[in-house]
């Protein structure tokens, strides 16, 4: 069965230090998102892709990158982590405008 | 700017009665209408949706209406049942595209 997975599922990590959280679909989607959650906020959209080498900036794109080689993988990258963003990031995918389907999230912790 | 104002926050119904759950957006491109619901520490689901050349769209005790009008669409659960207790958020897409803007999301109790 197709399924859109996440990794890590949990993280720690210090200020100042690079993370990258890996998104994988293989719904052969072209469309795929990274959100955050926080409480309070619902899902916030940090970046977009439509198709591989696109990638688009969301609601909350500063300090968060992404880059699409392939169908498949959308990685997140915190260039300099901070406390702020310290959240549950959840990656989806969609074919065209329609269901998006969401992977089981990534609880990261800034310290 | 970009934007889905959902209320309420909270929402605690009896169980049986009906709940509603109502969203505005901004944006008059905005063509597909979905309703997610997240269980505790669980992913959003799809639940229903709607697009913008339909008024209403019905599925078992779930129904969702469009006034494009106006830019307003809601959620009705019917004969509401325990297992409806989450948080569900309304969304619209953006700029005629498939970027996605959601709501801030409704927390619904169903007591028994």
């Amino acid at each position: 069965d197709a399924e859109i997975t996440q990794s890590p599922r949990h993280k720690i990590t210090e200020t100042g230090r690079q993370v990258t959280l890996a998104c994988h679909q293989t719904w052969n989607h072209n469309n795929m998102f990274w959100y955050r959650q926080d409480l309070g906020h619902g899902l916030r959209l940090i970046h977009y892709s439509y198709g591989v080498q696109d990638t688009n900036k969301g609601e909350v794109s500063d300090g968060y990158s992404v880059s699409r080689s392939n169908t498949e993988d959308l990685p997140l990258t915190l260039e300099s982590a901070a406390s702020s963003q310290t959240s549950v990031y959840f990656c989806a995918s969609s074919e065209l405008a329609g269901e998006q389907f969401f992977g089981p999230g990534t609880r990261l912790t800034v310290l | 700017g970009e934007n889905v104002e959902q209320h309420p926050s909270t929402l605690s119904v009896q169980e049986g009665d009906s709940a509603v759950i109502k969203c505005t957006y901004s944006d008059s491109a905005s063509n597909y209408f979905p309703w997610y619901k997240q269980e505790l520490g669980k992913r959003p689901q799809l639940i229903i949706d709607i697009r913008s050349n339909v008024g209403e769209k019905k599925d078992q005790r779930i129904a969702v209406t469009l006034n494009k009008t106006a830019k307003h669409f809601s959620l009705h659960i019917t004969e509401t049942q325990p297992e409806d207790s989450a948080v569900y958020f309304c969304a619209a897409t953006w700029g005629g595209g498939f970027k996605t803007i959601f709501g801030a999301g409704t927390r619904l109790f169903v007591k028994a």
